[in-house]
């Protein structure tokens, strides 16, 4: 079993739809990150999060510890959100990636 | 202010070869950590480096290394080159360890033939 697990691999929305992405965790992990890479492979980094909820413009960010759960949401979704996301989880001694979901938003 | 850049931005080596590769971190940031990215892996995280000391590190084989100078700029290197090498290596500059916001370069590109 990963570590770090997310769903949907892939999700294909509707411009103005709320989006949700999942991210799931192994014990061991002290902080979430979550990455957006968009095509060309350039990566941002999102949010960096160890409790509660973080918001920046349209996305937010969520993080459960007991549940070892974390979400990422995005409102109104644009077609320039499609993007690959990607959850981190912050171990001891290293990060772990989940293998991240696909996401198209269609005009 | 400028971001993190790495150099070069492609690479073709060719099987048993070595390489090197290049990342220099924001202004005033300490702390540099390396990953690869291949479409059958996802993103994996190499090392990081803090302080010109190695802090952290993944589950890679020794051919993989790298170092970090005063000025903080950082260097990877992989020796005998493998075809499964080939990879997008990304590295990501932050102002502290691991705990903060990462800034992320672009990428090297490595193509191993």
């Amino acid at each position: 079993k990963n570590e770090v697990e997310q769903s949907p691999q892939n999700l294909t929305a509707q411009e103005g739809e709320f989006i949700t992405i999942n991210c799931s965790y192994s014990v061991g992990i002290s902080a979430l990150h979550w990455l957006q890479q968009h095509p060309g492979g350039g990566i941002v980094s999102l949010f960096m999060l160890s409790s509660g909820k973080k918001k920046h413009g349209r996305l937010i960010a969520t993080i459960n510890i007991q549940e070892k759960h974390s979400s990422l949401h995005i409102t109104a979704s644009h077609p320039r959100d499609s993007a690959v996301y990607i959850c981190g989880g912050q171990g001891a001694q290293k990060l772990v990636f989940g293998q991240g979901t696909r996401l198209t938003i269609n005009p | 202010k400028a971001g993190v850049t790495q150099t070069p931005r492609y690479l073709i080596k060719t099987r048993g070869q070595q390489v090197t590769l290049s990342c220099s971190p924001i202004s005033g940031h300490r702390s540099v950590s390396w990953y690869q990215q291949t479409p059958g892996q996802g993103l994996q995280f190499l090392f990081e480096y803090f302080s010109e000391t190695q802090r952290n590190k993944g589950n890679f084989p020794g051919r993989f290394s790298g170092r970090q100078f005063s000025n903080s700029r950082s260097e990877m290197n992989v020796s005998t080159l493998e075809l499964g090498d080939s990879a997008l290596y990304l590295c990501a500059s932050s102002a502290e360890l691991s705990n903060y916001g990462y800034t992320f370069g672009s990428g090297t590109r490595l193509t191993v033939v």
